[in-house]
């Protein structure tokens, strides 16, 4: 699986988007972009993925460059419960492992 | 929505003993997960689990460990003799979707002592 690079921490202020960048020089073509975070010591939990176009859900936006080395993961209107570790993940589909770097941790803050 | 549940939540066992820990997967999820995490470190891949066999397992995931599915619900971890740095939280997560993406439990938190 490609190899990704994500800052160490972040803050932003609640009620604001929060941008989180990823990236992923080296992914390859059918290699995906997924996200998932952890609150505090909880189960992490799946967020969003995508191939090369950009994708929304109830809970964020992925945006995917269109060479692919690079996404951008977007909370809309961050929440203080939006505190959490943040994981970028580029991995093919299908039931592999998934491996889980340091990720980002994002500090909401009122 | 469906969940993973795992039980239970907090074990504290002696170094030595042996634990089973317990998950019960989304029902229409195909493949299985174990992570763990030590206090404080990365979250780390333990096995995963397809078509009742062992399909991947980590370097961690040494002859002290042991999986199992006995029915069609259940998916455990078994540690026949635990040591200290088995202490982490234990982290059970599924599978079903062809994207691959995982649905995780809550967690176990294992105490050795």
């Amino acid at each position: 699986d490609a190899k990704t690079t994500q800052p160490t921490s972040m803050d932003c202020a609640e009620g604001r988007a929060a941008n989180l960048p990823c990236n992923h020089s080296t992914i390859s073509g059918n290699e995906y972009v997924y996200w998932y975070r952890q609150i505090h010591s909880q189960g992490p939990q799946y967020i969003i993925h995508g191939l090369k176009n950009n994708e929304t859900n109830e809970m964020a936006s992925l945006i995917i460059t269109e060479d692919r080395k690079s996404s951008t993961l977007i909370l809309p209107h961050a929440t203080l419960r939006d505190t959490a570790v943040y994981y970028c993940i580029v991995r093919v589909t299908g039931g592999f492992k998934t491996i889980f770097g340091a990720g980002t941790r994002l500090f909401v803050k009122a | 929505e469906p969940e993973v549940t795992q039980t239970p939540s907090h074990q504290v066992t002696q170094m030595g003993q042996e634990v089973i820990l317990r998950c019960v997967p989304i029902s229409n999820h195909l493949y299985f997960y174990w992570y763990r995490q030590i206090l404080g470190q990365k979250v780390e891949f333990l096995v995963s689990f397809y078509n009742n066999e062992i399909s991947e397992k980590s370097e961690i995931f040494d002859d002290q460990f042991s999986v199992e599915r006995p029915d069609g619900s259940n998916f455990t971890l078994k540690i026949r003799s635990t040591k200290l740095e088995d202490s982490a939280m234990y982290f059970c997560a599924g599978s079903g979707g062809a994207f691959g993406e995982l649905f995780f439990g809550e967690g176990s938190r294992l105490t050795v002592l």
